[in-house]
């Protein structure tokens, strides 16, 4: 079946650094959306992006579409606390229903005060 | 406005029992979807409909999950008879076209 491949994992950084994750498969996306979840919470909306190349910020966020349609990426620049969470990125197939939506495991982050 | 609207947050229930989890997805979406989020399986796509109608329940466990949406404004997901393997957490999202925009969720617990 359809996978994204999510890294890194899980990440644990001091307060004030910067943040990279990024989601890769081998097939082509249409769309890619960036959720953040916290705990006893679903997951909230932080950035969708709907064409190759597209560099979207909200805050400190920031997230682009790769140019391959293949990949994404989520940046967070000066991490604080309430950064904490974990992020999932989520795909859809050019042609896909909205059914198809595909969620990548997830990066857990951690910071550090 | 409202986001989408789970109810109940928490149920704790014994193996055996019917369990009925509710939604209330955002007025205007036409496409609403069941997911289940385990530590083993991440989020998994059970069903989701447009404009009421059932599209893809190939995401249901097994006989003993149903789900319904009799209006646009309120769906339900059952499971009857429930056991402990259930135990999960259960999100409703809905959406108009992409992106999907999720409840809080159910935490199931079957005992």
């Amino acid at each position: 079946g359809q996978q994204l491949n999510q890294s890194p994992q899980s990440m644990f950084i001091q307060e004030g650094e910067d943040v990279s994750m990024n989601c890769t498969s081998s097939s082509i996306f249409n769309t890619w959306l960036w959720y953040k979840q916290e705990p006893g919470e679903g997951p909230v909306l932080l950035i969708a992006l709907y064409k190759a190349g597209e560099l979207t910020s909200n805050g400190r966020l920031t997230a682009q579409f790769g140019i391959t349609r293949k990949d994404s990426f989520l940046n967070i620049s000066a991490s604080i606390p309430s950064d904490v969470g974990i992020y999932f990125c989520a795909g859809l197939k050019t042609g896909g229903s909205q059914g198809n939506l595909i969620f990548g495991k997830g990066t857990k982050l951690s910071v550090k005060p | 406005d409202a986001g989408v609207i789970q109810s109940p947050r928490h149920e704790v229930t014994e193996m055996g029992q019917e369990v009925t989890l509710r939604c209330k997805p955002i007025s205007g979406h036409n496409s609403l979807f069941w997911y289940r989020q385990t530590m083993m399986r991440g989020l998994e796509l059970l069903i989701y409909f447009n404009n009421n109608v059932p599209i893809d329940d190939s995401g249901m466990p097994e006989d003993r999950f149903s789900a319904k949406m009799p209006n646009a404004s309120f769906s339900t997901l059952k499971i009857q008879p429930s056991e402990p393997r259930d135990s999960a957490v259960y999100f409703c999202a809905s959406s108009q076209e992409t992106p999907q925009y999720f409840g809080p969720g159910t935490r199931l617990l079957v005992l």
